[in-house]
């Protein structure tokens, strides 16, 4: 069955590091979405992605935060300097088409901020 | 804007009794309703989801809930509960075409006990 992959799967790093998080979608999968839950919290929406670009950002996605689809098959967040409250499970999704299509969610990837 | 509440952040009941999940919305245009459920070290997976049809949502492992406009609740029920359903569950809420980012509940741990 298709899924959605994440790696890393848990990052430690220091304040101030830039980390880049990665997911593969599923292949024939056209919207792309970063959540993250800090610990405890509920899932937070970060930012969409369709068609090469942004197409929906939250709050907390600011100029810290950026996102790319190098390659056709990847699909990555950046951190460029992590603070300690960016520590939380990052979660990767992907969706097949607009409207009310099922959501597809990776496995998470933890980050711990030190 | 848009925004989801469950009440109990966990949940506790005996195997074989009814299992109860509360979720309520909040929605300035028609809602999309879903629920989610997180396995210990998985990601996220549909159960069900309310797009407008039918206001009773089957959806798998024998789940259902249904969506009250008038109490703007979308509860999910479970007649008799399984060890294995154990688990995070999450409430989410959409606009009405499907084109906004899903908004999630905190989440409610079901514990199942034998």
């Amino acid at each position: 069955e298709p899924e959605v992959t994440q790696t890393p799967s848990h990052q430690v790093t220091q304040m101030g590091q830039e980390v880049i998080l990665r997911c593969v979608p599923i292949s024939n999968h056209l919207y792309f979405y970063w959540y993250r839950q800090i610990l405890g919290q509920k899932v937070e929406f970060l930012v969409s992605f369709y068609n090469n670009e942004i197409s929906e950002k939250s709050e907390i996605f600011d100029d810290q935060f950026s996102v790319e689809r190098p390659d056709g098959s990847n699909f990555t967040l950046k951190i460029r300097s992590t603070k300690l409250e960016d520590s939380a499970m990052y979660f990767c999704a992907s969706k097949a088409g607009g409207g009310t299509g099922e959501l597809f969610f990776g496995e998470g990837s933890r980050l711990t901020v030190l | 804007a848009q925004s989801v509440t469950q009440l109990g952040s966990h949940v506790s009941v005996s195997e074989g009794a009814l299992v109860l999940l509360r979720c309520n919305y909040s929605s300035s245009v028609p809602p999309y309703l879903f629920w989610y459920v997180q396995y210990p070290n998985q990601g996220l997976q549909l159960l069900l989801k309310y797009t407008s049809a039918a206001t009773l949502v089957k959806g798998i492992n024998g789940f259902e809930a249904e969506f009250k406009k008038s109490e703007t609740s979308f509860h999910l029920t479970k007649p008799s509960a399984h060890m294995s359903d154990a688990a995070e569950y999450f409430c989410a809420v959409s606009d009405n075409a499907g084109r906004r980012a899903l908004t999630f509940g905190s989440g409610t741990r079901l514990q199942v006990q034998p």
